[in-house]
């Protein structure tokens, strides 16, 4: 089946460093990706649509200077957390669509956990 | 999209069939049923989807009801390893915006 890989699957940073999440579609070509985020006990809240080959559309709420989405070919997305701060701990999680007919189905990554010193 | 309502918790004995309900009673004709299951700290995993016929697979079944108002998740033979949030998320996937909107879901635990 189609898989979609994330890395890394942890990581531990200092508060006002930067830090790059990478998602991959490994056998399918994605125009469209999909970051998330989750807090513990929570849903996944929808950040943003990364599109290849133009800008990311955000959603209501999320800063698109603090979240940098780079699509930079069919098969990566990529999600910066640009001066993270303890807030910004929470679990990241990308999805790509697969086009297929009408069975449109959504593919997700194993999730990276942010953790905020 | 229509919006779902699922209830918060259920259990499930194991080698029982696990029966989750989900309301969407404001479904429009062009929308699919999907449902989706994330077990802890990890990636949701699409099970399966459909629009008004009963539908199978190696995962579940699908229930919907004729008026399409609500549908039922159905594990056949829970294991342990079904443990986890049941999402029902409705949605046109006919469109270009492929974007799911996913609510709190049903924690699913499968007791030994």
């Amino acid at each position: 089946g189609a898989v979609v890989s994330q890395h890394p699957s942890w990581v531990i940073c200092k508060s006002g460093t930067s830090v790059k999440i990478e998602c991959r579609s490994l056998d399918f070509q994605a125009t469209t990706m999909f970051w998330y985020r989750q807090f513990p006990k929570q849903s996944l809240m929808l950040m943003a649509t990364s599109n290849e080959g133009s800008k990311a559309t955000y959603e209501q709420g999320v800063e698109k200077d603090k979240f940098l989405i780079n699509h930079a070919s069919l098969t990566l997305s990529t999600l910066t957390v640009t001066s993270a701060h303890p807030e910004d701990s929470s679990f990241y999680i990308c999805s790509a669509p697969r086009p297929g007919g009408r069975s449109d189905t959504q593919y997700f990554g194993p999730g990276t956990r942010l953790t905020v010193l | 999209d229509a919006k779902t309502t699922q209830p918060t918790s259920m259990d499930c004995a194991e080698g029982r069939a696990a029966n989750l309900p989900c309301n969407h009673s404001t479904i429009s004709g062009n929308e699919y049923v999907y449902w989706y299951r994330q077990i802890h700290s990890q990636g949701p995993q699409y099970i399966i989807h459909g629009l008004k016929n009963n539908e199978t697979n190696e995962m579940a079944s699908l229930i919907i009801t004729e008026d399409r108002k609500s549908s039922t998740l159905i594990l056949p033979h829970a294991t342990l390893r079904d443990t986890a949030v049941y999402y029902c998320i409705v949605y046109n996937s006919g469109g270009s915006n492929y974007k799911l909107t996913f609510g709190k879901g049903t924690l699913l635990t499968v007791n030994p």
